[in-house]
């Protein structure tokens, strides 16, 4: 079964600070899809960035953008100038190739508790 | 925008009662999700659905079964509750399809207490 690590439990940045958070993962597919989620204390989940195992490019969103390092199965999560809303739990998650709907699952890092220093 | 609605927020039962949380989504997703949330533990999968009347098991699925009658809703359901699966109860959809990258939009989520 694939894995997913988020071996830091807690992180803290200044603001306006860079803050990388990292995540590995296991599985012997070649084609499969990663997610960054971020959970703030209001608590509904919502999708930060996602990367495509196929593409080289690694991902950008705005502030967020990841380091995908496909041979060392890593994507970490580098949030630039952090604002206090940056403040949240950050999960990173594994989808395998699509062959079936039954691959639809998402697999979850246990997640990372960033705070944001003012 | 994706909505997904739990029904509700806080939920208190007592040990050994039949236990249901309902999940419906307005965007016509094909796959449904029910996860459980819990300190150091992330989020580990309970039931998926990825079309009407079919379900998956996730990793930890004992003492849980689901149901989805209609492509909207995706109802959990507790036959017997009990103390250790007091937890946050979260739901999710996706676009099924090939679309790989089709993130999960989640709702806000049950905080289940069984007593």
């Amino acid at each position: 079964a694939q894995t997913v690590t988020q071996s830091q439990p807690e992180m803290s940045v200044q603001e306006a600070e860079t803050v990388t958070l990292s995540c590995t993962y296991d599985t012997s597919e070649s084609d499969y899809y990663l997610f960054w989620y971020k959970q703030p204390p209001s608590r509904q989940m919502i999708l930060v960035i996602r990367q495509e195992a196929y593409k080289q490019q690694n991902a950008t969103e705005n502030r967020f953008s990841v380091n995908f390092q496909k041979a060392a199965k890593s994507f970490s999560l580098k949030i630039s100038d952090s604002q206090l809303g940056d403040a949240a739990m950050y999960f990173c998650a594994y989808r395998g190739p699509l062959y079936t709907g039954a691959n639809s699952k998402l697999t979850f890092g246990k997640g990372i508790t960033l705070s944001v220093r003012p | 925008d994706v909505k997904v609605t739990q029904s509700s927020r806080y939920l208190v039962k007592r040990t050994g009662e039949k236990v249901f949380l309902e999940c419906v989504q307005d965007m016509d997703h094909e796959n449904m999700f029910w996860y459980r949330q819990d300190p150091g533990l992330g989020l580990r999968l309970i039931y998926f659905s990825y079309d009407v009347k079919m379900k998956e098991k996730g990793d930890i699925p004992e003492g849980y079964s689901v149901s989805r009658e209609k492509k909207e809703r995706f109802s959990l359901i507790l036959e017997s509750a009990s103390t250790n699966q007091t937890s946050m109860y979260l739901c999710a959809s996706s676009l099924g399809g090939q679309g790989g990258n089709s993130p999960l939009h989640f709702g806000n989520g049950t905080r289940l207490t069984v007593t």
